[in-house]
């Protein structure tokens, strides 16, 4: 069984750039997450998608933030223009259907430095 | 708001030597508490979930096991391939997923 996909693996960006991330679930996985993980933290939500629909975007900084995920299969996160506390790892992760105590599958990440 | 702390923030242990990590919580409405190990380089892997204060799991030679306040991830005579963080995470009642910052386990060969 396929993973989820991310690329770029790596990028490095200045500040004010904007960025974008690209990630594919695993196939008919419904829920698709995007998470900031700061080096020496826990992943922390920015926005949950079930399908098309967004479930959860309460921790994404929507000024500068923005994901789609068109067709219910792939998304995108951009980030515009970048500031340098967002250098992180951006990680993607699908689960089947978004339910109680459900196991979140997680791709390798993005990571991203602010210069 | 729903709290994780993990500790301690790194252990290094010598192969074969057992021992715990602890994951403390506050959260409303517990409706899972989940281990995941995440290596370096890559997104974390689940590896447990525990629903009830008193539910233990296993698997090899890791067992979780929870309370009304905490959960322990025992590590019975690690080895090198232990290695990697791990990270505790609550889901509470509103579905939000809750993640702590995690512990850093080396074991020595």
């Amino acid at each position: 069984e396929a993973g989820v996909a991310q690329s770029p693996r790596y990028k490095i960006i200045e500040k004010r750039q904007s960025v974008a991330f690209w990630c594919n679930p695993i196939s008919g996985h419904a829920t698709l997450y995007w998470y900031q993980q700061i080096l020496g933290q826990g992943p922390k939500l920015l926005i949950q998608f079930q399908n098309n629909g967004v479930v959860d975007d309460s921790q994404l900084p929507k000024d500068r933030f923005s994901a789609e995920r068109l067709k219910g299969v792939d998304s995108t996160l951009k980030i515009q223009p970048a500031k340098l506390e967002d250098s992180a790892v951006y990680l993607c992760a699908s689960s089947l259907w978004g339910g109680d105590n459900e196991k979140l599958f997680f791709g390798s990440g993005t990571q991203l430095s602010v210069l | 708001e729903d709290q994780v702390t993990q500790s301690p923030e790194a252990l290094r242990l010598q192969e074969g030597e057992s021992s715990s990590l602890n994951c403390s919580y506050t959260v409303s409405g517990l409706r899972g508490l989940f281990w995941y190990r995440q290596d370096p380089g890559k997104g974390p892997e689940f590896l447990f979930t525990l629903y009830s204060a008193g539910e233990e799991k296993e698997k090899e030679r890791l067992k979780a096991t929870l309370t009304k306040k905490e959960s322990f991830l025992h590590i019975t005579a690690p080895k090198p391939e232990d290695s990697a963080t791990y990270l505790c995470a609550v889901q509470s009642s509103a579905r939000q997923l809750t993640f702590g910052s995690g512990t850093q386990l080396t074991v020595l060969p």
